[in-house]
Formats: C-alpha cells, sequence, structure tokens
C-alpha cells in the first residue's frame, strides 16, 4: 500500500514562530502537493513540485515555503506563523493516482 | 465561477436510500478523481476515472468526458458512508478540487 505520512496530526504554535511541516511519501513518485482546508473553502493548492529542488507557486503561496531536498519528502515552511495560518494542512503525492497523508491540523496562537 | 463544481452541497438521506453526487468541470483534464474526508481530517481516494464507469463495492464512477461531468453513486447507503466527497480533476500538473459534497445516512 502507498503511504502519505505527515509527521503530526494536531500542532499547535505562537504567532511569530517558524513552523515545519513535513510529509514523506514511499512509492517514487514525481509529484507532491500540498494543500490547505478550510471551512466553506474547500481545499486550496498552497505548492507543489514535480521532482527534486523543482517547485511551483499554487494558489495560495504567501505566507508559505516549500523545500523538496529528496523525492520521497516535500516540507512546507510557514516562516513566520500567523493567526490566519490555523487550518488542516494535507499532503498528497501523485504519478497517476493520488495519496493523500492524514492532515496536520495547525492551530497558531 | 469554479473550475470545479460540485452538487449538492449537502445530502442527507435515510440508510438504504440511492445516492448520487454530482461534479461538472470546465477545464480540460487528464484524469478525474473521488475523494472521501471522513471526521477527522484523513481523505481516502475512492476512484480514479478517464473514462468510462469503475465500481467499488457499493460504490459506481461514471464520467462523460464530452460533457465535462462524473457522478458518483452510492448504492444501499448505510451510515458509515457518512463523510465529505470531493470531485479533483487533474489539469496538467495540478489537481483541481471541488469543494465537496457532505452526506449524512441517517439510520
Amino acid at each position: 500500500d502507498v503511504k502519505v505520512t505527515q509527521s503530526s496530526r494536531y500542532l499547535v504554535k505562537r504567532t511569530g514562530e517558524k513552523v515545519f511541516l513535513e510529509c514523506v511519501q514511499d512509492m517514487d513518485h514525481e509529484n507532491m502537493f500540498w494543500y490547505r482546508q478550510d471551512p466553506g473553502l474547500g481545499l486550496r493548492l498552497i505548492y507543489f513540485s514535480y521532482d527534486v529542488k523543482m517547485k511551483e507557486k499554487g494558489d495560495i503561496p504567501e505566507g508559505y515555503s516549500v523545500s523538496r531536498e529528496k523525492k520521497e519528502r516535500f516540507s512546507l515552511i510557514l516562516e513566520s506563523a500567523s493567526t490566519n495560518q490555523t487550518s488542516m494542512y494535507l499532503c498528497a503525492s501523485s504519478r497517476v493516482g493520488a495519496f493523500f497523508g492524514q492532515g496536520t491540523r495547525l492551530t497558531v496562537v | 465561477k469554479n473550475e470545479v463544481e460540485q452538487s449538492p452541497q449537502n445530502l442527507t438521506a435515510q440508510e438504504g436510500e440511492f445516492i448520487t453526487i454530482n461534479c461538472s468541470y470546465s477545464v480540460g483534464i487528464s484524469a478525474l478523481h473521488w475523494l472521501q474526508q471522513h471526521p477527522g481530517g484523513g481523505i481516502v481516494s475512492l476512484f480514479m476515472l478517464s473514462s468510462g464507469k469503475k465500481k467499488h463495492g457499493r460504490l459506481i464512477a461514471t464520467i462523460n468526458i464530452q460533457e465535462k461531468h462524473s457522478s458518483l453513486h452510492i448504492t444501499a447507503s448505510h451510515p458509515r458512508d457518512s463523510a465529505v466527497y470531493i470531485c479533483a480533476v487533474r489539469n496538467t500538473d495540478k489537481l483541481i478540487f471541488g469543494t465537496g459534497t457532505r452526506l449524512q445516512v441517517f439510520p
């Protein structure tokens, strides 16, 4: 079975902290994605990566950066967390089918 | 206008009812996914379609490429089917998501 693993299910961080969300997949997929999910807004793409060290902005990249140093790992970075970044964050990896992690619910206080 | 539209947004049903959720899209796609999200956040991929029809247990997914429309059907619905169902289309390297359909099935 394909596994997409996110490092944390729940996180609470303070405003201004630097936050790292990690995602690892075990199927050698080229494409990986970070989304956030908010009530009434559905899933919105933050960044995606189609190869190691390659990244493309999604629909809402402001306030975020990403890192893809190895094919299996795609990290989402909040440089200075703010309360409006409180959300559910979902990582996905894809070659043909799409596979999602369990999500990280981040609360910024 | 959203590139991927789902209807209805909310749906309630009695156990045993046949359920249909619709998805229309306005962009060119290479594949369409139906996803299921349960309370707590975890998302499961139910189907990936590029043409025709697929069946898995009580779930059936169809797609009409010419009409840019897909449907997800649930036969003999059960309370454990209660979840949010999300349609997503693959457009080049991106997945574009609908906002989801919240389904509640009552005993």
